[in-house]
């Protein structure tokens, strides 16, 4: 049974730069919810998708947006980088909006320079 | 939102001995998890624990909802706990984990 998966591990990008990081969820989870963890804090809810849409955002800038495939899959976009947005991104997965335990997948390390 | 208070911040235990790590929460909750991050970043489910008590191997956790505390317990401590404990809550009808700032637990052999 896979858990959830993350690429890239590492991603090193530039000041002004656009990335995009992905997630495929644990086999039978249809939910995915992404976290932004800053060095030495714990994780900050970004947003999370269901049925292919975005159901709840956190406190961040427009910068940040994602996308579910129907696979359940999914993607973050970070445009216009800054370098506080150096962070571990971590996706977690779920199955359907109720109050279900979550998993999460290793993470990726983004450094911006 | 809703607020997550992890104690102790650090932990400095000597190998063999017990510990407990406590998360006090600010609003009802029908969702509270246990993790243990490793060093490359890893969240390790230890436990989904909405309330009621949950053993597994030499760690346990008690959710008292009602006073809206949980409790972890590591017993006869190894190297190989050491790492960053965090407490998560989901507040009801939020379906979003709120994470405490966590607790450095660092086992000396």
């Amino acid at each position: 049974d896979a858990g959830v998966t993350q690429s890239p591990t590492h991603l090193i990008k530039t000041r002004g730069q656009q990335v995009t990081l992905r997630c495929s969820p644990k086999s039978g989870h249809d939910t995915v919810s992404w976290y932004q963890q800053a060095l030495g804090q714990g994780p900050q809810f970004i947003f999370q998708y269901y049925e292919e849409e975005e159901r709840q955002r956190g406190n961040f800038p427009d910068r940040f947006s994602g996308h579910q495939f129907p696979n359940y899959s999914s993607e973050l976009n970070v445009n216009a980088l800054l370098l506080g947005d150096s962070a571990l991104y971590l996706c977690a997965s779920s199955q359907g909006l109720s109050s279900y335990e979550q998993y999460f997948g290793p993470g990726t390390r983004l450094t911006v320079t | 939102g809703i607020q997550v208070e992890q104690s102790p911040p650090d932990l400095i235990l000597q190998e063999g001995a017990n510990s407990t790590l406590r998360c006090n929460f600010s609003d009802s909750v029908n969702n509270l998890q246990w993790f243990h991050q490793n060093p490359w970043g890893q969240l390790i489910n230890l436990f989904y624990i909405p309330s009621g008590t949950k053993q597994n191997g030499r760690l346990s956790a008690t959710t008292v909802a009602t006073e809206r505390y949980s409790l972890l317990y590591i017993s006869s401590s190894q190297t190989t706990d050491s790492g960053v404990y965090f407490c998560a809550v989901e507040k009801i009808n939020d379906y979003k984990l709120s994470f405490g700032a966590g607790t450095t637990v660092t086992v000396r052999a």
